[in-house]
């Protein structure tokens, strides 16, 4: 069984400060991991993807990636109120079907 | 900027009767997917669709549900006789290559029909 594992918060920041959401994930052949952004009642908003070990950087957000410890991690600098919301890291081989994580809700307080 | 859209918002229906959900990929996509988010718990995968055949489904997709591309825009999801516990969000996503030539296969999300079943 393929599974994506998220640790449910809620994380709470305040307002200005680092973010760090983090997923594990069982299957070793999984290829490319991505985060997507949910707001209540909305549908998955995609953040960033990243499909190489190392960092990958987009405006705030720094997406981290370690396959030789099935570790993903998302890092979300000067946080806003609007980043407040469920971040669902999912992960799939190429053409298949996104395993999502059950999200960490984040709440950045202003 | 293209986006997928779905219809209706909201379906409201009896347990037992038959429902049609609508999507309309972007129009360059190639694959198309079904999601379910049950109210509370992760999005799950329900089936993938390619070259007017099904790709890949879970075992949630069972006889109860079909797809299809009626056209060369629309992509439904029909499921035949709703029961209570397919009360969900469902998401209609597509994406262009589905990683083939080992390009990230990107899935863009709808915004999602809510059905509840009564």
């Amino acid at each position: 069984q393929k599974e994506v594992e998220q640790n449910s918060g809620p994380l709470s920041v305040p307002e200005g400060a680092i973010a760090s959401l983090n997923c594990t994930y069982s299957d070793r052949g999984s290829q490319s991991f991505f985060w997507y952004r949910q707001y209540s009642g909305k549908s998955p908003e995609l953040i960033m993807f990243i499909y190489s070990n190392g960092d990958k950087e987009d405006g705030r957000f720094t997406a981290q990636l370690n396959k030789a410890s099935q570790y993903v991690s998302l890092l979300i600098r000067d946080s806003q109120p609007s980043d407040s919301a469920t971040y669902l890291c999912a992960v799939n081989q190429a053409g298949t079907a996104l395993i999502f994580g059950k999200g960490t809700t984040l709440s950045v307080s202003s | 900027e293209p986006e997928v859209t779905q219809t209706p918002s909201h379906q409201v229906t009896q347990m037992g009767q038959e429902v049609i959900l609508r999507c309309v990929p972007i129009s360059n996509h190639l694959y198309f997917y079904w999601y379910r988010q049950i109210l509370g718990q992760k999005v799950e995968f329900l089936v993938s669709f390619y070259n007017n055949e099904i790709s890949e489904k879970s075992e949630i997709f069972d006889d109860q549900f079909s797809v299809e591309r009626p056209d060369g825009s629309n992509f439904t999801l029909k499921i035949r006789s709703t029961k209570l516990e397919d009360s969900a969000m469902y998401f209609c996503a597509s994406t262009t290559s589905g990683g083939a030539f080992g390009i990230t296969d990107t899935q863009y999300f709808g915004p999602g029909t809510r059905l509840t079943v009564l």
